[in-house]
């Protein structure tokens, strides 16, 4: 049982470039959530699914995509990348409404 | 929109010493309430979850208290240890599926 699992760990995008972030969770958890975390800065909502094939809008899902096709993943789009977008990226889940999150590792990126 | 604040945003304690960390909301409607710990460079761990019917949670020398008429939260730790410093994370979930998250406090614990 690995949890969350989020590949890359550490990434550096060009302006304008595209690219996803992987997300996996082999807890077969319904919800899933991706947040980004700003240096000195709690996280903040960007997309978030309650099961396969839902998605729906956080705090801040401004130049971000995503999709939701199985339970196990759930993938984050970058189109366009800026220099705002710099941050570190996490991807949780869980299983129900009154259960905790799991959070995966973070994937560090850096947009020059 | 909800916003949570942490008091103090970094504090540092001698070893042995009980300590209070503090998150307030501006919204009390309110479905959960957590507390996180994170390690730097590391992902959140969870550490209690308080329903908002709920008004503490306890697990070994971590005990969560939730007054939601007033908006706030805090966590107490008993008998602090040098493993115990990290940063603390609060984060309340609205009667939706949004969470929100405070900044939270750096603690550092001195042996």
């Amino acid at each position: 049982n690995a949890g969350v699992t989020q590949t890359p760990k550490f990434r550096i995008l060009k302006i304008g470039q595209s690219m996803t972030l992987q997300c996996t969770q082999d807890m077969n958890h319904n919800y899933m959530y991706w947040y980004r975390q700003d240096p000195g800065m709690g996280l903040k909502l960007i997309y978030y699914s309650v099961g396969a094939g839902i998605t729906d809008k956080g705090e801040v899902p401004n130049g971000y995509n995503v999709s939701r096709s199985t339970t196990e993943d759930f993938p984050l789009r970058l189109e366009l990348a800026a220099p705002s977008q710099t941050s570190v990226y996490f991807c949780a889940s869980r299983r129900g409404p009154q259960e905790t999150q799991y959070f995966g590792p973070g994937t560090r990126l850096l947009v020059l | 929109k909800q916003e949570v604040t942490q008091i103090p945003a970094a504090l540092s304690v001698p070893e042995g010493e009980n300590l209070v960390l503090n998150c307030s909301f501006t919204d009390s409607a309110i479905y959960n309430l957590q507390w996180f710990r994170q390690d730097p460079g590391k992902g959140l761990t969870s550490l209690l979850l308080i329903q908002s019917s709920q008004r503490e949670q306890t697990s070994g020398r971590l005990n969560a208290s939730l007054d939601k008429s007033s908006g706030r939260s805090t966590l107490y730790i008993a008998a602090s240890q040098p493993g115990d410093s990290a940063t603390y994370l609060c984060a309340v979930r609205d009667t939706g599926n949004q969470f929100y998250f405070g900044t939270g406090t750096s603690l550092t614990v001195i042996p």
